[in-house]
């Protein structure tokens, strides 16, 4: 079974440029969730999607950032325009049922620089 | 959902059993116990978790104590690639989100 995969692994872009993140849960996961972890600090949970609808989206920083889960697959996350502050790890996790007795499996990340 | 704490550094020799605690004094009856790992540069993964039980897999064991205020994470027979930092995190029911602390950075020495 293929894992939690995101692209890309690495993303070099500059202040006020554009930068769109892609994550592909297990199949069959209706649970999907990002976090970041920006230098020196935990890891931080975004937003939290079931199947297309967005179910927690407490911890998006600020309306720089839209994910997207089309069609209730994969998922997009695009930081518009970004900032400085920005830079960090973007992990991308997902589960298969609804419920706190169901892990959740993480990507190995998106390390996004903004210079 | 529930805070925990953890040591922040471990070292343990490699072949031996690596015993990482974690408290969580506050826990609830519908609160579970999950651990996770962050080796460098890759994304946490997921170890094991219980509610109540003592759990069991092919990475490591989870030991709850009978009045679920604290938890051990047992690798049994450490190696060098366990080298990581180890996540204790309380997860409630109906709450889908994990929240990460600092963990514990465990060394595994040659």
């Amino acid at each position: 079974e293929a894992g939690v995969t995101q692209f890309p692994s690495h993303s070099v872009i500059e202040k006020g440029q554009t930068v769109t993140l892609r994550c592909d849960p297990i199949s069959g996961h209706d649970n999907l969730y990002w976090y970041r972890r920006v230098m020196g600090k935990e890891i931080k949970f975004l937003l939290h999607f079931v199947k297309e609808s967005k179910q927690d989206e407490s911890g998006m920083p600020n309306n720089r950032f839209l994910a997207e889960r089309t069609g209730g697959t994969y998922s997009t996350l695009k930081v518009q325009p970004a900032e400085l502050e920005d830079s960090g790890v973007y992990f991308c996790a997902s589960s298969q049922v609804w419920g706190a007795n169901s892990p959740l499996h993480f990507g190995n990340g998106t390390r996004l620089t903004v210079t | 959902d529930a805070k925990t704490t953890q040591p922040p550094s471990m070292d343990c020799a490699e072949g031996r059993a690596a015993n990482l605690p974690c408290n969580h004094s506050t826990i609830s009856g519908n609160e579970y116990v999950y651990w996770y790992r962050q080796i460098h540069s890759q994304g946490p993964q997921y170890i094991i978790h219980g509610l109540k039980n003592n759990e069991t897999n092919e990475m490591a064991s989870l030991i709850i104590t009978e009045d679920r205020k604290s938890s051990t994470l047992i690798l049994p027979h450490a190696t060098l690639r366990d080298t990581a930092v180890y996540y204790c995190i309380v997860r409630i029911q109906g709450a889908q989100k994990l929240v990460f602390g600092q963990g514990t950075r465990l060394t595994i020495n040659p």
